[in-house]
């Protein structure tokens, strides 16, 4: 059983294109992220939600929107797609209840090419 | 502000050599602190947390809030190790920073 499932695990699509990608997850947990990893493997915080709200909102261009439909559930959707918005796109989640606060779990991430 | 700082953006190492890879962080209040590792190409998996002072593959990693610093150790280096290692810094918000990441390159 797959923690934290995203899809596709790759994509390839073209400039000016709308895509969206898919984050579910069975632990239970009611805090949702979604990261963006760079050419240079740096990792860099986008979104985040706690039970189907959004909490955190990083400086990212209003051409991402995320959308949580449950808490266990986080989708990211891209319009317009830009060459920049190539990188690995990586959701995760954890658990904000007081005691059981820990690390993230990953999911396997998303390679999106856009050429 | 929460900041997390890798010094070494590569260790090359040979196999059996100690291994230290380096992290130093910025908060005001008492972090949460970890180290993640990414082998190649796949997901980010927790190694360590310095709550559960634990060792793992025999990495381990100590807290020192006077020096600001949560570097990770290991005393013979596997090749099998390479990897991409992050040290990653939760605060009071909950969100997780990352550093800028460590390749380690452990040759035979």
């Amino acid at each position: 059983d797959t923690a934290v499932s995203q899809t596709p695990k790759y994509l390839v699509t073209q400039m000016g294109n709308d895509k969206s990608i898919k984050c579910e997850q069975n632990l239970g947990h009611d805090t949702m992220y979604w990261y963006k990893q760079d050419s240079k493997k740096f990792l860099k915080i986008m979104f985040s939600y706690n039970n189907k709200e959004l909490i955190i909102n990083e400086t990212v261009p209003n051409r991402f929107s995320p959308k949580s439909p449950d808490k266990a559930h986080l989708n990211l959707h891209i319009n317009s797609l830009e060459l920049g918005d190539s990188a690995v796109y990586f959701c995760a989640s954890s658990s904000a209840k007081t005691g059981v606060r820990g690390g993230y779990t990953f999911g396997s991430g998303t390679r999106l090419t856009v050429v | 502000a929460q900041r997390v700082t890798q010094p070494e953006k590569l260790l090359s190492v040979f196999k059996g050599a100690p291994v230290e890879l380096k992290c130093n962080y910025s908060y005001s209040g008492s972090p949460e602190l970890f180290w993640y590792v990414q082998y190649s190409r796949q997901r980010l998996q927790l190694l360590l947390r310095h709550i559960s002072r634990e060792s793992i593959k025999g990495f381990t990693a100590d807290l020192n809030k006077g020096e600001t610093s949560f570097h990770l150790k290991k005393p013979f280096a596997q090749e099998e190790d390479s990897a991409m290692y992050y040290c990653a810094l939760r605060g009071n918000t909950g969100k997780l920073i990352f550093g800028q990441g460590t390749t380690l390159q452990v040759k035979p």
